[in-house]
């Protein structure tokens, strides 16, 4: 079936440190991927979405300076906290669908702790 | 607003004690309600999609339902390797290529042996 890799699947950094997470589609294009964030016992927050090509869509209260989107070919999107502070620990997990949109089923990477110290 | 809302939020069961999942939705335009199971510390993993009220679908010891409100995830006779936290999500938006998902809260289940 469709695999998602997300890497790395955690990160430890100092406060100020620019930290970068990539998403792959393995087997399929991804047109459209996105960026959710999940905060322990809560549900998926979408942040952002990002057409292939295309500047990323950012959800309301998403700063986007903060978390800088690139998905430049259809295989592959990344994510790069900027100046992360312990406030930006969460666990980020990237998603990818194809042309046919909801459609079909959207596959999840399985995420990526990120811990500011 | 578009909503999602899960019931109950933990359910916890005997092993063959069969129940059901709640994810009751008011949403603008429906473009697919999906469900996904999510084990800790990973991501979500795709169950099922239901697109039409009265639509049902089949996986070993689940079965998904959906009514023009509301969608049942049932569990019969569940076994410990079923304990997970369980996601429904409505596809939103303008049209199914451009439409994303709304998330509900979850219910994380345990099933006991």
């Amino acid at each position: 079936g469709a695999v998602v890799s997300q890497h790395p699947s955690w990160v430890i950094c100092k406060s100020g440190t620019s930290v970068k997470i990539e998403c792959r589609s393995l087997d399929f294009q991804a047109t459209t991927m996105f960026w959710y964030r999940q905060f322990p016992k809560q549900s998926l927050m979408l942040m952002a979405t990002s057409n292939e090509g295309s500047k990323a869509t950012y959800e309301q209260g998403v700063e986007k300076d903060k978390f800088l989107i690139n998905h430049a070919s259809l295989t592959l999107s990344t994510l790069t906290v900027t100046s992360a502070h312990p406030e930006d620990s969460s666990f980020y997990i990237c998603s990818a669908r194809d042309f046919l949109g909801l459609k079909r089923p959207q596959h999840f990477g399985d995420g990526t702790r990120l811990s500011i110290l | 607003e578009d909503q999602v809302t899960q019931s109950p939020e933990a359910l916890r069961l005997q092993e063959g004690e069969s129940s059901s999942l709640n994810c009751s939705y008011t949403v603008s335009g429906l473009r697919g309600l999906f469900w996904y199971r999510q084990d800790p510390g990973k991501g979500p993993e795709f169950l099922f999609t239901l697109y039409s009220a009265g639509e049902e679908k089949e996986k070993e010891r689940l079965k998904a339902t959906l009514t023009k409100k509301e969608s049942f995830l049932h569990i019969t006779a569940p076994k410990p390797e079923d304990s997970a936290t369980y996601l429904c999500a409505v596809g939103v938006g303008g049209s199914s290529n451009t439409g994303k998902l709304i998330f509900g809260q979850g219910t994380t289940l345990q099933v006991k042996p």
